[in-house]
């Protein structure tokens, strides 16, 4: 089955201790990108990647790292939470992220809780 | 800057009822729309995608409609079921958005509630 793979669900952690988000797709896709979702202000790019070893700031990159290192995987780092990324996060790809014709696919989100 | 505005909020239907859900963005030079459904708790699931070429795209009881040049699209659900009940959010790929290639600017949804 074609989708993209978040890991874990469902993460609570402390305040500055390292954690990364991993998202695996299956479909060959080129462009990957990661979203936050918080009440009232909807979602939000935070990085992007165009391909393997390419990868750009979205509009919320405050705080967040990616890597691209293989096609499939696009895993999110943070190097050291705080509470305000606490939010709901969303892997996403796409067949190709410049130009149109292709939709996203989104994988199941990641609730994380800083305390 | 593209925003994305989706009206009304949260609406509330018998079951059976056909409804229509709203999208608005502020710049017609857009790749795409979709339209996605997020459950509580859960991802985004793509629902519909239309090309800004196109002028509507079918699946099922799920009717979407673009009209570039207004700045519109609707999302048209057909004898709408309880099992309808999630929020429709819809997405638009712009062409110009500065340095960030690719990016979806979404609205901040439509709760629909299907009362059986």
């Amino acid at each position: 089955e074609a989708q993209v793979t978040q890991n874990p669900r469902y993460l609570i952690t402390v305040t500055g201790k390292k954690l990364t988000v991993t998202c695996s797709q299956n479909m060959n896709h080129e462009y990957m990108s990661w979203y936050r979702q918080d009440p009232g202000l909807g979602l939000r790019q935070i990085y992007y990647s165009m391909n393997v070893e390419v990868t750009d700031k979205g509009d919320v990159p405050e705080g967040y790292k990616v890597s691209r290192k293989e096609k499939r995987n696009f895993p999110l780092i943070l190097e050291s939470p705080s509470p305000n990324q606490t939010s709901l996060y969303f892997c996403a790809s796409s067949l190709g992220g410049r130009w149109g014709l292709y939709g996203y696919t989104f994988g199941s989100g990641t609730r994380l809780t800083v305390v | 800057k593209q925003e994305v505005t989706q009206i009304p909020a949260a609406l509330s239907v018998p079951e059976g009822e056909n409804l229509v859900l709203n999208c608005s963005f502020t710049d017609s030079a857009i790749y795409n729309l979709q339209w996605f459904r997020q459950d509580p708790g859960k991802g985004l699931t793509s629902l519909l995608l239309i090309q800004s070429s196109q002028r509507e795209q079918t699946s099922g009881r799920l009717n979407a409609s673009l009209d570039k040049s207004s700045g519109r699209s609707t999302l048209y659900i057909a004898a709408s079921q309880p099992g309808d009940s999630a929020t429709y959010l819809c997405a638009v790929k712009p062409m110009n958005y500065g340095g960030s290639q690719g990016n979806l600017i979404f609205g901040k949804g439509t709760k629909l509630s299907v009362k059986p």
